[in-house]
């Protein structure tokens, strides 16, 4: 069982250049959601989805991009990559019964821009 | 809004000594608690999460927390501290009202000293 798939697992990106993190999973899971974790402040929620659809904007969506046209992926896209994006992102999906139930992870996607 | 805070960002430990990582929540109703771990270089992974059952709640590998409403804190203990437990690990709260979204605190990252 794969869980979540996260790729790449890291990446070095211009200034200015764009890029879609991709995070794809097989749990048949309703909520998907993105973080960026960066030291001493925990994961932020960039955006989320609760289905195919369907997706809102999170604690900070600037300079990022969702969509979720399958129920198995959620790909992030950054328009303009700027060094304030430098971060490790994570992807994470759970069971939607109008209560969190327990979030899976993926490995991350270290972002690095220069 | 919901908020997280932990106490410490980094603990150090003795191995075979207790393990005692603070949580305190900001919430006008009792929310959803989580502790999830993250070793070096993975994802998260859910350690324990309390859903308004029993107040103690009990984990994996030996960890569990205790809400307490009045003190609006999910303290996170192990009796026993093995070289293993060397992490960060996250406290994080989820309400109902507030789209059930998690809200993860700053981390605490343990060191198990031989």
């Amino acid at each position: 069982n794969a869980g979540v798939t996260q790729t790449p697992k890291f990446q070095v990106l211009k200034t200015g250049q764009s890029m879609t993190l991709q995070c794809a999973q097989d749990m048949n899971h309703e909520y998907m959601s993105w973080y960026r974790q960066d030291p001493g402040m925990g994961l932020r929620l960039i955006h989320y989805s609760v289905g195919a659809g369907i997706t809102d904007q999170g604690e900070v969506p600037n300079g990022y991009n969702v969509s979720r046209s399958t129920t198995e992926d959620f790909p992030l896209r950054l328009l303009s990559a700027a060094p304030s994006q430098t971060s490790v992102y994570f992807c994470a999906s759970s069971e939607w019964q109008g209560a969190l139930t327990e979030a899976f992870f993926g490995q991350g996607t270290r972002l690095t821009v220069v | 809004a919901q908020s997280v805070t932990q106490l410490g960002s980094h603990v150090s430990v003795s191995e075979g000594a207790l393990v005692l990582l603070r949580c305190n929540y900001s919430s006008s109703v009792p929310p959803y608690l989580f502790w999830y771990v993250q070793y070096p270089n993975q994802g998260l992974q859910l350690l324990l999460k309390y859903t308004s059952a029993a107040t103690l709640v009990k984990g994996i590998n030996g960890f569990e927390a205790e809400f307490k409403k009045s003190e609006t804190s999910f303290h996170l203990t192990k009796p026993s501290a093995h070289m293993s437990d060397a992490a960060e690990y996250f406290c994080a709260v989820s309400l109902k009202a507030a789209g059930n979204k998690l809200t993860f605190g700053g981390g605490t990252r343990v060191l198990v000293k031989p």
